[in-house]
């Protein structure tokens, strides 16, 4: 299998600008993650889907972020309108679902915003 | 809030040593824990998971739960400078099919 796919890899878009990332999970997991990294936040939670439904949205951190996932094989992470706070690595992750919880990253977008 | 700490390191050793890395976890409910490494620019990469009290070994990892003192650690024998990383510690949450990750520790094996 071809892994997570995500894109692009790397973003760099000026303060008030809508940025969209995206994400293609492993063929046949039911559940995708995102995730945004900081040095001085490490990794955090930002929203996961089951079945292509949102569960647990509460680490967005503000209405600006909003998440989509319209199929099993695509999902979106939207910032609208876009500032220099949210420049960071975000990565998407997917688990097979069942009894495992071992996530499986995609290679990540660095985003800057400038 | 669950929590999951890991000394940021960095945690220097030899080459051919054995490093030992190590993670406490907060929530007593939590059944399965996960070793990632990640390398500079690059993104977690699930290396070990366990879900039982014990040892669970797989090549030069050894990943290792004890759940009555909510600590886990992963030992890498025979370390080598390829082994140079960040390793993440995630434990599960039980309630919401998410992991909780620890800051990472940094590990440098000097050749």
């Amino acid at each position: 299998d071809a892994g997570v796919i995500q894109s692009p890899r790397h973003e760099v878009t000026e303060m008030g600008q809508e940025v969209t990332l995206r994400c293609k999970p492993i063929s046949g997991h039911d559940y995708l993650f995102w995730y945004r990294q900081t040095m001085m936040r490490g990794l955090e939670l930002l929203i996961y889907f089951n079945n292509n439904v949102p569960i647990d949205d509460s680490g967005m951190p503000e209405d600006r972020f909003s998440a989509k996932m319209p199929n099993a094989s695509f999902s979106t992470l939207k910032i609208q309108p876009s500032e220099p706070r949210d420049s960071a690595v975000y990565f998407c992750a997917s688990t097979p679902g069942g009894r495992g919880y071992e996530q499986y990253f995609g290679p990540g977008t660095r985003l800057t915003v400038t | 809030q669950k929590e999951v700490e890991q000394n940021s390191g960095p945690l220097s050793v030899p080459e051919g040593a054995i490093a030992s890395l190590n993670c406490t976890y907060s929530d007593r409910g939590s059944q399965s824990f996960f070793w990632y490494r990640q390398y500079s620019g690059k993104s977690p990469e699930l290396i070990m998971f366990i879900y039982s009290n014990g040892d669970k070994e797989d090549g030069r990892f050894t990943a290792q739960l004890n759940k009555a003192s909510q600590y886990v650690s992963l030992l890498i024998r025979d370390s080598q400078p390829s082994d140079s990383a960040t390793y993440l510690c995630a434990a599960g949450d039980p309630g919401r099919r998410a992991l909780t990750f620890g800051s990472g520790t940094r590990l440098q094996v000097q050749p």
